[in-house]
């Protein structure tokens, strides 16, 4: 059984620019949640998608966007990047979105840096 | 609107002695509760979780934690440390119709041989 995985695993980018981060969830899960950690601190949940849908939103601003494809990979895209969203970029996968004690299963991250 | 917060930013304890991670949460409803850890390069693994029923929990690689509704509190223990036991500890909760998890700051554990 393939566990979750992200790429890339880092990533350097210039204020400004845009950026897409892939997430691909463990098998026979359809619900994948995002989370931003920045240093030093505890993850930071940005949203959830269940079955292709967004199923909720912590509060990040509408620049932070994503998509849930068909075979239930995520990405997550962030517009205009600034200096404070250089961070660690964690996916979960979990089973049915809406129990929210289903236990989540999270990828290694990927690291941004924003010079 | 729910908080964690986990006192101690670094917790340092020789090999072989107990382990003591504290986490205090604020829920309006019965929340269920987690607690994480985090190797270096490493996404988050689950150790262990509260929902209902036991207020002891049992988790993975010796650790357990007890709910205490009346403390509000999910504290983490182990009665040995090992050197493995170096990581990154994060305490979360949740409540049951929301689709997220509340993290606390982290607590980083240290263990001197």
């Amino acid at each position: 059984e393939t566990g979750v995985t992200q790429s890339p695993t880092h990533l350097i980018k210039t204020r400004g620019q845009q950026v897409t981060l892939r997430c691909s969830s463990q098998s026979g899960h359809n619900t994948v949640s995002w989370y931003q950690q920045a240093l030093g601190q505890g993850p930071q949940f940005i949203f959830q998608y269940y079955r292709e849908e967004e199923n909720g939103r912590g509060n990040f601003p509408p620049r932070f966007s994503g998509l849930q494809f068909p075979n239930y990979s995520s990405e997550l895209n962030v517009n205009a990047l600034e200096l404070d969203d250089s961070a660690l970029y964690l996916c979960a996968s979990s089973t049915e979105g809406i129990r929210s004690y289903n236990e989540q299963f999270f990828g290694p991250g990927t690291r941004l840096t924003v010079l | 609107a729910q908080s964690v917060t986990q006192l101690g930013s670094h917790v340092s304890v020789s090999e072989g002695a107990l382990v003591l991670l504290r986490c205090n949460y604020s829920s309006s409803v019965p929340p269920y509760l987690f607690w994480y850890v985090q190797y270096p390069n490493q996404g988050l693994q689950l150790l262990l979780k509260y929902t209902t029923g036991a207020t002891l929990v049992k988790g993975i690689n010796g650790f357990e934690a007890e709910f205490k509704k009346s403390e509000t509190s999910f504290h983490l223990t182990k009665p040995s440390a090992h050197m493995s036991d170096a990581a990154e500890y994060f305490c979360a909760v949740s409540e049951d119709s929301s689709y997220k998890l509340i993290f606390g700051s982290g607590t980083r554990l240290l263990v001197r041989p």
